[in-house]
């Protein structure tokens, strides 16, 4: 299957500081990718989508000030999550739908996991 | 998008079939079945998907009913290497949306 990239794969910061978390389609061009969020314990919540070429679309509560998303280029999308607190603690997650394969199937990231402090 | 049932856990014996149910009841004609797995602290892993026929992969087999209201992954010879999160996903067909992720059922491998 295609392969989605992200770095960094953990991360650990000062609350007040801004992280960005990268999602990188290594063998496909997405021009759709997806951003998730998972609590310990819980489902993947979808935060946002990530359109190339244009302004992400936010899920109800995701904050678009504080998430902040950029779709650059048909490979890459990044998450930064600014002014970090800890409560923003989480596993982030981003897929891509690969547009040479069957539609709806998309391939996920192998996360990044993020600790304020 | 239909909602789907799935049981909260299971147990398997190594080597023995995992046969893990999904009721979809109000899906749609034009909605697939997919189906991923999540292994602890990693990000999730697609398995399978259908529409309407049983389909096998390298993987896993998916056999549907015949009024697409539930389906059945089965993973032939369980290894420990399954224990994982699995999640059953409805979606529309060419939607371009993203994937919604219930609870899912906890397989549970042992020897």
């Amino acid at each position: 299957g295609a392969v989605v990239s992200q770095h960094p794969s953990r991360v650990i910061c000062k609350s007040g500081t801004s992280v960005k978390i990268e999602c990188r389609s290594l063998d496909f061009q997405a021009t759709t990718m997806f951003w998730y969020r998972q609590f310990p314990k819980k489902s993947l919540m979808l935060m946002a989508t990530s359109n190339e070429g244009s302004k992400a679309t936010y899920e109800q509560g995701v904050e678009k000030d504080k998430f902040l998303i950029n779709h650059a280029s048909l490979t890459l999308s990044t998450l930064t999550v600014t002014s970090a607190h800890p409560e923003d603690s989480s596993f982030y997650i981003c897929s891509a739908r690969d547009p040479a394969g069957n539609q709806e199937t998309q391939y996920f990231g192998p996360g990044t996991r993020l600790l304020v402090l | 998008d239909a909602k789907t049932t799935q049981p909260p856990s299971m147990d398997c014996a190594e080597g023995r079939a995992a046969n893990l149910p999904c009721n979809h009841s109000t899906i749609s004609g034009n909605e697939y079945v997919y189906w991923y797995r999540q292994i602890h602290s990693q990000g999730p892993q697609y398995i399978i998907h259908g529409l309407k026929n049983n389909e096998t992969n390298e993987m896993a087999s998916l056999i549907i009913t015949e009024d697409r209201k539930s389906s059945t992954l089965i993973l032939p010879h369980a290894t420990l290497r399954d224990t994982a999160v699995y999640y059953c996903i409805v979606i529309k067909s060419q939607a371009g949306t993203a994937l919604i992720f219930g609870k899912g059922t906890t397989l549970s491998v042992s020897s």
